[in-house]
């Protein structure tokens, strides 16, 4: 089992573009969920995807979406692109009904706009 | 709103001394903490749970709810262990909030 992947493992985009990254979870999970990490900082929460549906979403703007698939693989997407989005993007998988709330992080996708 | 104070950004210890990596939170219900490291080049992973109340790599972490800590502490430090950490809070087994991480740095 790889555990959690994603793709790309860099990105760089322009102000004002439209982007999309990829996340599988680890083998048997079924809940995602999507993190931003500035420089220097904490991951902070974006939104959590289990059953094709949002289940929870952090202080975010509307630019940022998501989507899962019914393999439960999940893409962010994120419009109109700021030069403040520039950061690590971190994809969590986790079990919903597990007894605690262990989350498996993937390597990351490292964005910078410019 | 939940939080997750780190003060320290940065400890430096020599291999063999005790570690202490401080973490406070914010929450009046019963919260789920956690401790993540990040090694150089690796991703985020997980070190510790309160709920196993385990010990992993010879640290350990008690839940304080009186003084709403969770502090990871060591007695005695190797060099493998110099690496990013974060403590984390969960509610309801949904979103983790993350503190702003201590790097450790252990000299040999």
């Amino acid at each position: 089992d790889a555990g959690v992947t994603q793709s790309p493992t860099h990105l760089i985009k322009t102000r004002g573009q439209q982007v999309t990254l990829r996340c599988s979870p680890k083998s048997g999970h079924d809940t995602v969920s999507w993190y931003q990490q500035a420089l220097g900082q904490g991951p902070q929460f974006i939104f959590q995807y289990y059953e094709e549906e949002e289940r929870q979403r952090g202080n975010f703007p509307d630019r940022f979406s998501g989507h899962q698939f019914p393999n439960y693989s999940s893409e962010l997407n994120v419009n109109a692109l700021l030069l403040g989005d520039s950061a690590l993007y971190l994809c969590a998988s986790s079990l919903a009904l597990a007894g605690v709330n262990e989350q498996y992080f993937g390597p990351g996708t490292r964005l910078t706009v410019t | 709103a939940q939080r997750v104070t780190q003060p320290e950004k940065l400890l430096s210890v020599f291999k063999g001394a005790p570690v202490e990596l401080k973490c406070n939170y914010s929450y009046s219900g019963s919260p789920e903490l956690f401790w993540y490291v990040q090694y150089s080049r690796q991703r985020l992973q997980l070190l510790l749970r309160h709920i196993s109340r385990e010990s992993i790599k010879g640290f350990t972490a008690d839940l304080n709810k009186g003084e709403t800590s969770f502090h990871l502490k060591k007695p005695f430090a190797q060099e493998e262990d110099s690496a990013m950490y974060y403590c984390a809070l969960s509610v309801g087994r949904r979103a983790l909030t993350f503190g702003s991480g201590t790097r450790l740095q252990v000299q040999p």
